[in-house]
C-alpha cells in the first residue's frame, strides 16, 4: 500500500464553523506533513510531525490546529477560517531519514471558506 | 536567502519531442532534490530524485541533471506523451523533513 488517503475530498465551510481534515497512511512512515496550495502556486509547508511529535510549524495561524493521534493518522482541525484560507490542503508522509526523504502525497482536500 | 525557482512558467512541446524543464536553486548547501509531477486535481507525484554527490540520474523516460557549479537542476522527458501534460515542480529537501517547492512549470503537449 503506497497511498496517502485524505478525507473529505471537498469541503465547504462557513467562517464560524469547526471542521477537521483527515489523512491516513499505512506505509510505516513516521513523518507526516500538511501543505497548503493555492491555485497556480506551489505547495507551501505548514506542519511536520516526526514520530508523532510536532517538529515544524511554519508560523501557521492558530485557527489551524494539527494533531497526530498515532503513526498512521494526521488531522488538521479548522476553526474560524477566513475566505483567503480557501485552498487545496495536501497531506504527505515519508520515512524519517537525514537529508533524503521523498514525500508521498495524498490527493488533497479542496477547501472553500464562505 | 534560500529558494528553489524555475526559469520558465510554461512549456509547450510537440508530442514525441523531448522536453527539458529547468530549475535554479540558491542554497549551495542543498544536497537532495526531487522532481514532482502534479496533474490537475491531484496531489504531487514523485518522479525522480538526485543527491548532490551525483550529476545525473536516469529513470524510465526521465533524466535529471544537476550542475552544482551554477546551482541548476533540469528534468528531461524523452518522447513526450499526452499523459505528460502537468505542472512539474522541483523541490529541495533541506533535511529535518523540510521539503520546499519551486514555482512550477506547466508542460503542455501539442498533438
Amino acid at each position: 500500500d503506497t497511498e496517502v488517503t485524505q478525507t473529505p475530498k471537498h469541503l465547504v465551510m462557513g467562517m464560524t464553523n469547526k471542521k477537521s481534515l483527515k489523512c491516513e497512511q499505512h506505509m510505516g512512515h513516521r513523518a507526516m506533513y500538511w501543505y497548503k496550495q493555492k491555485a497556480k502556486k506551489p505547495p507551501e509547508l505548514m506542519f511536520v510531525y516526526s514520530y508523532e511529535k510536532l517538529s515544524i510549524n511554519e508560523s501557521v495561524p492558530s485557527r489551524f490546529s494539527p494533531e497526530c493521534p498515532n503513526s498512521s493518522l494526521l488531522n488538521l482541525h479548522l476553526h474560524a477560517l477566513q475566505p483567503e484560507d480557501s485552498a487545496l490542503y495536501l497531506c504527505a508522509s515519508s520515512q524519517v531519514l537525514v537529508g533524503e526523504t521523498e514525500a508521498f502525497f495524498g490527493q488533497g482536500t479542496r477547501l472553500t471558506v464562505v | 536567502g534560500e529558494s528553489v525557482g524555475l526559469h520558465l512558467p510554461t512549456l509547450s512541446v510537440q508530442e514525441g519531442d523531448n522536453s527539458i524543464i529547468n530549475c535554479a536553486y540558491s542554497n549551495s548547501a542543498s544536497d537532495y532534490f526531487i522532481w514532482y509531477k502534479q496533474e490537475s486535481g491531484k496531489g504531487p507525484q514523485f518522479i525522480i530524485d538526485i543527491r548532490s554527490n551525483m550529476d545525473k540520474r536516469q529513470g524510465q523516460r526521465v533524466t535529471v541533471l544537476l550542475n552544482k557549479t551554477v546551482k541548476h537542476l533540469s528534468l528531461q522527458i524523452a518522447a513526450t506523451q499526452p499523459g505528460d501534460s502537468a505542472v512539474y515542480f522541483c523541490a529541495e529537501n533541506k533535511g529535518a523533513q523540510k521539503l520546499v517547492f519551486g514555482q512550477g512549470t506547466r508542460l503542455t503537449i501539442n498533438p
